[in-house]
């Protein structure tokens, strides 16, 4: 069974560092691309970044790009964001999600998320 | 970046009734690469429907997704009381990804 765990989510001032983790299980980590998706409170689906399986193709959106830093490490099955000069529209859920392919195309599985608060 | 727009915003139906939610986009989706998931209150996305058209694992055979282009569909033969949630399009045609706004369907 794919499982996929969030962590490192929390409260943080503005201008403020954190970094999520995702410990994930049951498939072959290396064989995936993986990306973050976060959740606004009460609105709709954001992807904010995606790796591909060997991290030779890397994305994000605009609203993070140059702020978010998204990595993995293959033998310890874990993704990473590194998020710097967090503002408060960065509050949401952020999840883990697991790509149906190698690169970047939908979200086959997901984590259950991890909340980060950006408030003063 | 495509802009893909969901309609309507709120579906009210009752069980047993037929859904119909469109998805469409702002621009052609390359290759019919369009997802459908959907969200329950307090849960994370669940991945219904990805090339526009197949069933992901598991889901029951009352969810089917058709369409190209620019224009899609989920369709929910029968309302199930489970099926009553949020559902959000996605394309991943063309980087960035991104997604609708999203479809809740309601008991009436």
């Amino acid at each position: 069974e794919v499982q996929l765990v969030e962590s490192g989510g929390g409260l943080v001032q503005p201008g403020r560092s954190l970094r999520l983790s995702c410990a994930a299980s049951g498939f072959t980590f290396d064989d995936y691309a993986m990306h973050w998706v976060r959740q606004a409170p009460g609105k709709g689906l954001e992807w904010v970044s995606g790796i591909s399986w060997n991290s030779g193709s890397i994305g994000y959106a605009d609203s993070v790009k140059g702020r978010f830093t998204i990595s993995r490490d293959n033998a310890k099955n874990s993704l990473y964001l590194q998020m710097n000069s967090l503002r408060a529209e960065d509050t949401a859920l952020y999840y883990c999600a697991k790509d149906g392919y190698s690169s970047g195309s939908f979200f086959q599985h997901w984590g259950q998320g991890t909340l980060v608060t950006v408030s003063s | 970046e495509i802009v893909l727009t969901q309609s309507p915003g709120t579906l009210s139906l009752s069980p047993g009734e037929r859904a119909t939610l469109s998805c469409r986009a702002s621009q052609s989706v390359s290759s019919s690469y369009l997802a459908w998931y959907q969200q329950k209150p307090g849960q994370a996305p669940r991945l219904l429907i990805y090339g526009a058209s197949s069933r992901a694992t598991g889901i029951p055979d009352r969810f089917s997704g058709s369409g190209s282009g620019t224009d899609f569909t989920l369709t929910i033969s029968r309302l199930e009381p489970e099926d009553f949630a949020v559902y959000y399009c996605q394309q991943y045609g063309s980087s960035p990804q991104t997604f609708g706004g999203g479809t809740k369907v309601e008991i009436k």
